[in-house]
């Protein structure tokens, strides 16, 4: 069975740091691409971040562009976000989730999404 | 403000079918990319119900299909049935500047 089960969510200062984590299991990670997705308090799905199977290139949503790095450790199977200079408007439901047409390149318009993580929050406090 | 734009809510009585309409511009839907679907329960994760325009994964109903035109899509839901309550997004692809993910704003479906 395929899953995918985020960690490193709290309770962060303005601008402080956050690193998530995805750990992946039910698949060969390193052929996939994967995505991250952001969900604010009672608002829609946001794509923030993408990567291939290898982890490069990577690709960035305008409102996170130079704060937030995506990576993965193919060896550990495990996607990561890292979140810098956090503001009040990146609190939400931070969400992981696997090519569903089993790309290994991110960026394929026929491309969509599943499974997705259980989520973990994010909450940006001054 | 999202890229594709769903209305904020529907609504039908059991039985009846309803229509959720997904409309995108020529950079994405117009574009000729896929459009697909998902439902999100409150306090859940988004889970898959149609991709690649009208397939159905294994496990969603045959009420549920998809159907696309021009700048828009459609998820169409027929027997509306209780369960089918939640919100549900779009998603596509947008290159206008680069290459991103797009949602839809989301539908919340109520069934009366």
């Amino acid at each position: 069975e395929v899953q995918l089960l985020e960690s490193g969510g709290g309770l962060v200062q303005t601008g402080g740091s956050l690193r998530l984590a995805c750990a992946a299991s039910g698949f060969t990670f390193s052929r996939h691409a994967m995505i991250w997705v952001r969900q604010a308090p009672g608002k829609g799905l946001e794509w923030i971040s993408g990567l291939r199977g290898s982890g490069d290139p990577t690709f960035y949503a305008d409102s996170v562009k130079g704060r937030f790095i995506i990576s993965r450790d193919n060896s550990k199977n495990t996607l990561y976000l890292q979140m810098n200079s956090l503001k009040a408007e990146d609190t939400a439901i931070y969400y992981c989730a696997k090519s569903g047409l089993g790309s290994s390149v991110f960026g394929v318009v026929e491309d969509w999404f599943d499974p997705w993580g259980q989520g973990t929050l994010v909450t940006v406090s001054s | 403000q999202s890229v594709l734009t769903q209305p904020p809510s529907v609504s039908g009585a059991p039985g009846q079918t309803l229509s959720i309409p997904c409309t995108g511009s020529r950079s994405n839907v117009g574009a000729g990319y896929d459009v697909h679907w998902y439902r999100q329960l409150p306090g859940t994760a988004p889970k898959l119900v149609i991709y690649g325009n009208n397939k159905r994964p294994s496990g969603v109903p045959d009420r549920f299909s998809g159907s696309k035109s021009g700048t828009s899509a459609f998820l169409d839901i027929t027997g509306l049935q209780a369960e089918d309550e939640g919100d549900y997004y779009c998603q596509s692809y947008d290159t206008s500047v680069g290459v991103s993910v797009v949602f839809g704003g989301g539908t919340k479906l109520t069934v009366l």
